[in-house]
């Protein structure tokens, strides 16, 4: 069935530094992708999205790449502050008639240490 | 003003009890979904009800029953709770039911099951 693959599971920098996560999908007909921050405690919230006509998406000092060909895309954050401290979740769409639903990756607890 | 808010926040109750969890969004979202978060962090998808109508049923126990008197509002009861039942539940909503849009989160149940 349709899956998405995240990796990695950890991901330990140093503030200033930059940060990628990435996820691989299975069905080729996904054409959204969203991206999700939760922090401890809190509700999983949309940071940024990418939909499959785009390649590249930025917001400030976040960023989205699609490979539609490959079936990955990855999350770039850049100049980590420890307010980025949280778990990331990859999505991507998966539509079957006129319902869809979200298929989730494993999530990668982001840490930055100050 | 909360746009997707769930009650109760914790719930800590007794192997076999029946429990429900209630769900309102001020959204005007036509869908609403119920997720389960276990321990290792991982989002997934349990029901999806678009416009009351159910969309999306995952292979999720019978015990598990949804139910949605108005788009606004979902709520899920869980007969005959289990161990394995523990875990934070999420309720979500979104402005339509192709998979393609923004999810909202709630901000999450806590259900603990002893």
């Amino acid at each position: 069935g349709e899956n998405v693959e995240q990796h990695p599971s950890t991901l330990s920098v140093q503030e200033g530094d930059s940060a990628v996560i990435k996820c691989t999908y299975s069905d080729s007909a996904s054409n959204y992708f969203p991206w999700y921050k939760q922090e401890l405690g809190k509700r999983p919230q949309l940071i940024i999205d990418i939909r499959s006509n785009v390649g590249e998406k930025k917001d400030q000092r976040i960023a989205v790449t699609l490979n539609k060909t490959a079936k990955h895309f990855s999350l770039h954050i850049t100049e980590t502050q420890p307010e980025d401290s949280a778990v990331y979740f990859c999505a991507a769409s998966h539509t079957s008639g006129n319902t869809g639903k979200l298929i989730f990756g494993q999530g990668t607890t982001l840490q930055v240490k100050p | 003003d909360t746009a997707v808010s769930q009650t109760p926040k914790y719930l800590v109750t007794q192997m076999g009890n029946d429990k429900s969890i209630k769900c309102e969004q001020n959204l005007g979202h036509d869908t609403m979904y119920w997720y389960k978060q276990d321990s290792k962090k991982f989002l997934k998808i349990m029901f999806s009800y678009n416009n009351k109508e159910l969309i999306i049923n995952e292979t999720v126990p019978n015990r598990f029953s949804p139910k949605s008197p108005d788009k606004a509002h979902l709520n899920l009861h869980i007969n005959s709770l289990e161990l394995g039942d523990s875990a934070v539940y999420f309720c979500a909503s979104s402005q339509g039911a192709s998979g393609s849009y923004e999810q909202y989160f709630g901000p999450g149940t806590r259900l603990t099951v002893t």
